[in-house]
């Protein structure tokens, strides 16, 4: 079974500046997906970024982007120039890419605190 | 586009009584999720569905816990009875059933409260 540890239960950044989010997850499958999950207080998980395996290039979305190493099994996302609505649980999560429409395996997820 | 659907948003209920949650998927969304995401934890899946039929349903207590997706659009999950460590918010997602890309949509969740 695959296993997703975000190592840090709480993270804090002030506005404007740089913070980086830990993940690491263990698999053993070639081919799959990450996904980086913003859930704020009022609980609606959203999407913030989605990284394929096979793909070597790092994922960016605005202000959100990804570093990934394949090897090292390492998925970390970094938010650029921080803001007050940034602040939210972020989650880390694993999902196999050998069927379409395999469920999404979490880690346990980080608070962020924006700071002004 | 709507978005996923859930009710109750919230709901307290003794232990030992019964309670049902409700989600309705974005239309057109062959598959469909329910997970249990209990405080300070990242969240769980219980059951999925691919239009009516049960996909995986391997961490579904069985014994107290149902689901059912009727004419494979709107959900329900029921719990009875109810024990305290069901209290949690029940989160409902769907996505499409065409490539392996397909993102999974989540529903505001239900959060329930056993005492």
């Amino acid at each position: 079974a695959q296993t997703v540890t975000q190592s840090q239960p709480e993270m804090s950044v002030q506005e404007a500046e740089t913070v980086t989010l830990s993940c690491t997850y263990d698999t053993s499958e070639s081919d799959y997906y990450l996904f980086w999950y913003k859930q704020p207080p009022s609980r609606q998980m959203i999407l913030v970024i989605r990284q394929e395996a096979y793909k070597q290039q790092n994922a960016t979305e605005n202000r959100f982007s990804v570093n990934f190493q394949k090897a090292a099994k390492s998925f970390s996302l970094k938010i650029s120039d921080s803001q007050l609505g940034d602040a939210a649980m972020y989650f880390c999560a694993y999902r196999s890419a050998l069927l379409a429409g395999y469920a999404l395996n979490f880690g346990k997820g980080t608070s962020l605190l924006v700071t002004p | 586009e709507a978005g996923v659907a859930q009710s109750p948003r919230y709901k307290i209920i003794e232990k030992r009584q019964s309670v049902a949650f409700w989600c309705n998927p974005i239309s057109g969304h062959a598959t469909l999720y329910w997970y249990q995401q209990i405080l300070g934890q990242g969240p769980k899946l219980l059951i999925q569905f691919q239009n009516n039929g049960v996909v995986d349903d391997s961490q579904l207590p069985k014994d107290r816990f149902s689901a059912e997706r009727l004419k494979g659009v709107d959900s329900t999950l029921k719990i009875q009875p109810a024990k305290l460590e069901d209290s949690a918010v029940y989160l409902c997602a769907s996505s499409l059933w065409k490539t392996s890309t397909d993102t999974q949509y989540f529903g505001p969740g239900t959060r329930l409260t056993v005492l």
